[in-house]
């Protein structure tokens, strides 16, 4: 079946360290993946996309790796502040015509100042 | 407006009710996304309309559940005869034209079925 798999556990991390957080699937083959942050009582942002064709996507103090031979993505916040502390899910295309997305779980990441 | 809308921003109602929840997009989007987000889960997709039509209504887990976008903009998501399972937050989003555009998502609606 169909699955895609994130931390279901809480990260917690010091301020100023990397986090790292990971998106793996099974049984899609999509086009691109996005991540999206997510704040209590609001919905999803978006955060960047990357494409199949592409490793590596990099937007200030984040960075987006796409492995499509191990089916995984993994998704770095550098010197992480407490702001940076929300949900991050990821998400897939399904494929298809339309812009469906088919989202992770999500991690829930605490930075601790 | 600035963003997505959506009204109301919370709905308590009763088992066996009908109940509207209504999303005002992004000016201009031509795509419109509802979603569905239980506690602890990512958004589940329910239905996308490319202007005013439903070019994919896959992800409604039933006939209780209809949406509609008659004018091309603002869109209502009914649900008939609601169920307790039927208690999440409601998403819509929108983007430009569909395809790859990136999509904006409102608040949110909080449905609680009593």
């Amino acid at each position: 079946s169909q699955k895609i798999e994130q931390n279901s556990e809480a990260l917690n991390i010091q301020e100023g360290k990397t986090a790292t957080l990971t998106c793996n699937y099974t049984n899609y083959s999509p086009a691109y993946l996005q991540w999206y942050r997510q704040d209590p009582g609001r919905g999803p942002v978006f955060l960047l996309l990357i494409r199949e064709n592409e490793k590596e996507k990099r937007k200030e103090r984040l960075k987006v790796t796409f492995d499509t031979t191990l089916k995984q993505s993994l998704f770095h916040i550098t010197a992480s502040q407490p702001a940076d502390s929300a949900t991050y899910l990821c998400a897939l295309d399904n494929g298809g015509a339309t812009n469906k997305l088919i989202f992770g779980t999500g991690t829930l990441l605490a930075v601790q100042p | 407006g600035a963003g997505v809308s959506q009204t109301p921003s919370n709905k308590v109602t009763e088992k066996g009710k009908y109940v509207e929840l209504r999303c005002d997009p992004i000016s201009g989007h031509t795509a419109l996304y509802w979603y569905r987000q239980s506690l602890g889960q990512g958004p589940e997709f329910l239905i996308y309309f490319q202007g005013t039509g439903a070019a994919d209504d896959s992800g409604l887990p039933n006939d209780r559940f209809f949406a509609v976008r008659p004018e091309g903009s603002v869109s209502t998501l009914k649900i008939q005869r609601t169920e307790r399972g039927d208690s999440a937050v409601y998403l819509c989003a929108s983007s430009l034209q569909g395809n790859t555009d990136t999509q904006y998502f409102g608040p949110g609606t909080r449905l609680t079925v009593l």
